[in-house]
């Protein structure tokens, strides 16, 4: 089955800062990739995705960028606000079966 | 609010007791998929109904069982709970099945004593 990487586990940065968290997976057929945002307590909600025909996708402050021949995946967060602490996942898809990274805590200070 | 929605919010029992978690899907939305979330093991998927019949399969122990109704709601059952079962149970719908995005309703948690 796929197994999706992902780091850091805990990410601290200064509001404004840039935020980097990166995944890989193992399974070539994997053929979509989206980024959830989990508050304490609270659902996953999707932020952003990318599927595979695509190298690069942007949302505002969010950008998301994929390597498919070395199987990797970022999330980029830009001029980082408090409001983006929390626990983000990405995952990727296999026939409909999303397997997820074992999460990144970001914490932003103001 | 993401359009699904899970009842009971919170659930206590007792090992070896029998549960039944219920979910509906965004109006629309032919597939369903069920989630557990633990400390130790992070998200895990379980199974996957898409219009009433099981698609597909994960870490879904045999203790547990689910299906989707002709409309369209699940249910997931967990029986001879044990302490370990103890989670956030997260359902999540999409259109139909493949490259869809998952949308996830507010969970249910458990708590087995």
């Amino acid at each position: 089955g796929e197994n999706v990487e992902q780091h850091p586990s805990t990410l601290s940065v200064q509001e404004g800062d840039s935020a980097v968290i990166k995944c890989t997976y193992s399974d070539s057929a994997s053929n979509y990739f989206p980024w959830y945002k989990q508050e304490l307590g609270k659902r996953p909600q999707l932020i952003i995705d990318i599927r595979s025909n695509v190298g690069e996708k942007k949302d505002q402050r969010i950008a998301v960028t994929l390597n498919k021949t070395a199987k990797h995946f970022s999330l980029h967060i830009t001029e980082t606000q408090p409001e983006d602490s929390a626990v983000y996942f990405c995952a990727a898809n296999r026939y409909s079966t999303l397997t997820f990274g074992k999460g990144t805590m970001l914490l932003v200070s103001p | 609010d993401s359009g699904v929605t899970q009842t009971p919010k919170h659930l206590i029992t007792a090992t070896g007791q029998r549960v039944t978690l219920r979910c509906s899907p965004r109006s629309g939305d032919l597939s369903v998929y069920w989630y557990q979330q633990s400390l130790d093991q992070g998200l895990q998927f379980l199974i996957q109904y898409y219009n009433g019949e099981e698609r597909a399969k994960g870490n879904i122990l045999e203790r547990f069982s689910a299906q989707q109704f002709p409309d369209l709601h699940s249910e997931l059952n967990l029986s001879s709970l044990e302490l370990g079962d103890s989670a956030l149970y997260f359902c999540a719908s999409s259109v139909a099945t493949g490259q869809e995005t998952q949308y996830f309703g507010p969970g249910t948690r458990l708590l087995v004593l």
